[in-house]
């Protein structure tokens, strides 16, 4: 079955970090493009991050550029995000997605996310 | 960065009803990049189309897109039980950028 799994959700202090994990399955994880879109409780959806299959090359919104990283291990399927100097207004849930056609593209595949707390 | 305004935020329908949410974009969308998405309670986003009119493997008929330049629409021709839920439009190809949603409830 074709799926992405987030996991390391939690509870974090203002100021604190704290690192995503997304494990795929199904597919040929390293040809694929993933990104990461958040959704703060209640709220609309924004898209985090993405980087390409060979981790060449990545984006960030302007949001997160400077305070979070993307990266992946193709050798086992996951992907990542260290989130530092970590805000209030991060909260959300996290989801890890398969952007198609191009690096920046629609997401067809979404995991089911994986809840960030920030708060003191 | 383009950003997309949805209307209405709320639209209220009976089932099998027609409905038709907006997406307009302030300045115009390159080679129909325009996407929409189906989200539930508590669930992921699911894609519902692509690059404007292209429905996704397995959404039914009963979904579709158009439009051009800065307006766009999702047209759902009879509304069923389970289509009650949060819609969004997506830009894409630049930088990713979402509409805030129109939520489908039922009347």
């Amino acid at each position: 079955e074709v799926q992405l799994l987030e996991s390391g959700g939690g509870l974090v202090q203002p100021g604190g970090s704290l690192r995503l994990s997304c494990a795929a399955s199904g597919f040929t994880f390293s040809t694929f493009g993933l990104s990461w879109v958040r959704q703060a409780p209640g709220k609309g959806l924004e898209w985090v991050a993405t980087i390409s299959g060979s981790s060449g090359s990545t984006h960030y919104a302007d949001s997160v550029k400077g305070r979070f990283t993307i990266f992946r291990d193709n050798s086992k399927d996951t992907l990542y995000v260290q989130m530092n100097s970590l805000r209030v207004d991060d909260t959300a849930v996290y989801f890890c997605a398969r952007p198609r056609i191009q690096l920046l593209g629609y997401f067809d595949l979404w995991g089911r996310g994986t809840l960030v707390t920030v708060s003191s | 960065e383009i950003v997309l305004t949805q209307s209405p935020g709320t639209l209220s329908l009976s089932p099998g009803e027609r409905a038709t949410l907006s997406c307009r974009a302030s300045q115009s969308v390159s080679n129909r990049y325009l996407a929409w998405y189906q989200q539930k309670p508590g669930q992921a986003p699911r894609l519902l189309i692509f690059d404007t009119s292209s429905r996704a493997t397995g959404i039914p008929d009963r979904f579709s897109g158009s439009g051009s330049g800065t307006d766009f629409t999702l047209t759902i021709s009879r509304v069923e039980p389970e289509d009650f839920a949060v819609y969004y439009c997506q830009h894409y190809g630049t930088l990713e950028t979402f509409g805030q949603g129109t939520k489908v409830e039922i009347k």
